[in-house]
């Protein structure tokens, strides 16, 4: 059980164009959902955390207009990178939890600007 | 506010050797304490966690016991195997439920 899916695994964008990555709890209600970012070789760093209905909150220094998040039902939030730039390479994680603390991960999305 | 410091590595043992990762807290209150494992291009899945102080978790032959006194939580494996290589992260959630993680170490064991 706690199984979360993104999709794409990967992919490959010219600069300029929008990416959405859809993540997804495919046994279990995620009231709350959180979208991290990780460099190569480095940590997780929290992006936004959502919750089912409303709007997502984003950490400091992330720009909610770069970075739109929809969390649309309990099953399913989406991160969509707008206009993406080679910076906005980076593979982006996924989490899903209940009511209790413990958040399950997706297994990633590599994100590849041209 | 709430941060983890855990050893960076990278750390390369030989298989059957002891495996022992260092992590320590800092925290207002009482926060859960994880360790997670990131395989090669994958995401991270949960390895063990504790609670509350003095809780040990457990799984797949690794350890980690929730030490108030010293604000830590090291990893520890008593005989590691190749498929153990790995990143490991250690992570701390606050009470607003948000995940700190750790900068992550690398293990390599070789056969």
């Amino acid at each position: 059980g706690a199984v979360v899916s993104q999709h794409p695994s990967w992919v490959i964008c010219k600069s300029g164009t929008s990416v959405k990555i859809e993540c997804r709890s495919l046994d279990f209600q995620a009231t709350t959902m959180f979208w991290y970012r990780q460099f190569p070789k480095q940590s997780l760093m929290l992006m936004a955390t959502s919750n089912e209905g409303s709007k997502a909150t984003y950490e400091q220094g992330v720009e909610k207009d770069k970075f739109l998040i929809n969390h649309a039902s309990l099953t399913l939030s989406t991160l969509t990178v707008t206009s993406a730039h080679p910076e906005d390479s980076s593979f982006y994680i996924c989490s899903a939890k209940e009511d209790n603390p413990t958040q399950y991960f997706g297994p990633g999305t590599r994100l590849t600007v041209l | 506010g709430d941060s983890v410091t855990q050893m960076e590595g990278p750390v390369t043992l030989s298989e059957e050797a002891f495996l022992t990762i260092n992590c320590t807290y800092t925290a207002t209150g009482y926060p859960s304490l994880f360790w997670y494992v990131q395989y090669p291009g994958e995401g991270l899945q949960l390895l063990l966690k504790a609670t509350k102080a003095d809780d040990k978790g457990s799984n797949k032959g690794f350890e980690a016991t929730y030490r108030k006194e010293t604000t830590s939580f090291h990893l520890e494996k008593g005989s590691v195997q190749v498929s153990d290589s790995a990143v490991y992260f250690c992570a701390l959630l606050s009470n607003d439920y948000k995940l700190s993680f750790g900068a992550g170490t690398t293990v390599t064991v070789r056969a």
